[in-house]
């Protein structure tokens, strides 16, 4: 059990470039979530995977946000054009089944500042 | 939808008082709850869970009761020590069948010597 890692630790973009995040699950787990947090939240909901299936996004998810998980191994989270307002800590975490008391392996995150 | 409510913080105390971080939650169903904790640079991780009304979850020295009739589940500890310093989240997952975790806005403890 390596843990989830998450790569790169700090991204640092001028607005309007597009930018890529990986996540490196825990080895079999078939659940990969990704969440934003910024100073003072709780992380927020993006999106998740099961296996290779994107099965649900958040509603506040701006379509410059995509995210894929092929082959059901890691995950990119892709963001277009950035803005300011995308300034956050990306989250990914994982989980082994998809009962509802599961616990989740985060990852350290990357913090993405948009200049 | 679901949602999570946690006391504000910070919470300030010194080594060895008594810790209560409330938390209410907004679910249907009968949902699972959870208590992460962040320390300072590191991600986030289980500090203990619960699945049924009255149960208690329990690690490190940290409590918390599932209250189905309050819809709470207040995080306990009888001493806290300076390493406990970080910030608590609570979670539920599974309330009206959604497999999404929702987590409140956390609660940084700060032990201070």
């Amino acid at each position: 059990d390596t843990g989830v890692s998450q790569n790169p630790r700090h991204k640092i973009t001028k607005r309007g470039q597009n930018v890529t995040f990986r996540c490196d699950p825990i080895s079999e787990h078939n659940r990969l979530y990704w969440y934003r947090q910024t100073l003072g939240q709780g992380p927020e909901f993006l999106t998740y995977f099961q296996n290779e299936a994107q099965l649900e996004k958040s509603r506040l998810l701006s379509d410059r946000f995509s995210a894929e998980r092929p082959k059901g191994s890691f995950s990119t989270l892709e963001i277009q054009r950035t803005e300011q307002g995308d300034s956050a800590m990306y989250l990914c975490a994982s989980s082994k089944t998809t009962a509802t008391n599961e616990k989740l392996f985060f990852g350290s995150g990357t913090q993405l500042s948009v200049l | 939808g679901d949602s999570v409510t946690q006391m504000e913080g910070p919470v300030t105390l010194s080594e060895e008082a008594f810790l209560t971080i409330n938390c209410t939650y907004t679910a249907t169903g009968y949902p699972s709850l959870f208590w992460y904790v962040q320390y300072p640079g590191e991600g986030l991780q289980l500090l203990l869970k619960a699945t049924k009304a009255d149960d208690k979850g329990s690690n490190k020295g940290f409590e918390a009761t599932y209250r189905k009739e309050t819809t709470s589940f207040h995080l306990e500890k009888g001493s806290v020590q300076v390493s406990d310093s970080a910030v608590y989240f609570c979670a539920l997952i599974g309330g009206g069948g959604s497999y999404i975790p929702t987590f409140g806005r956390g609660t940084s403890l700060i032990v201070h010597p």
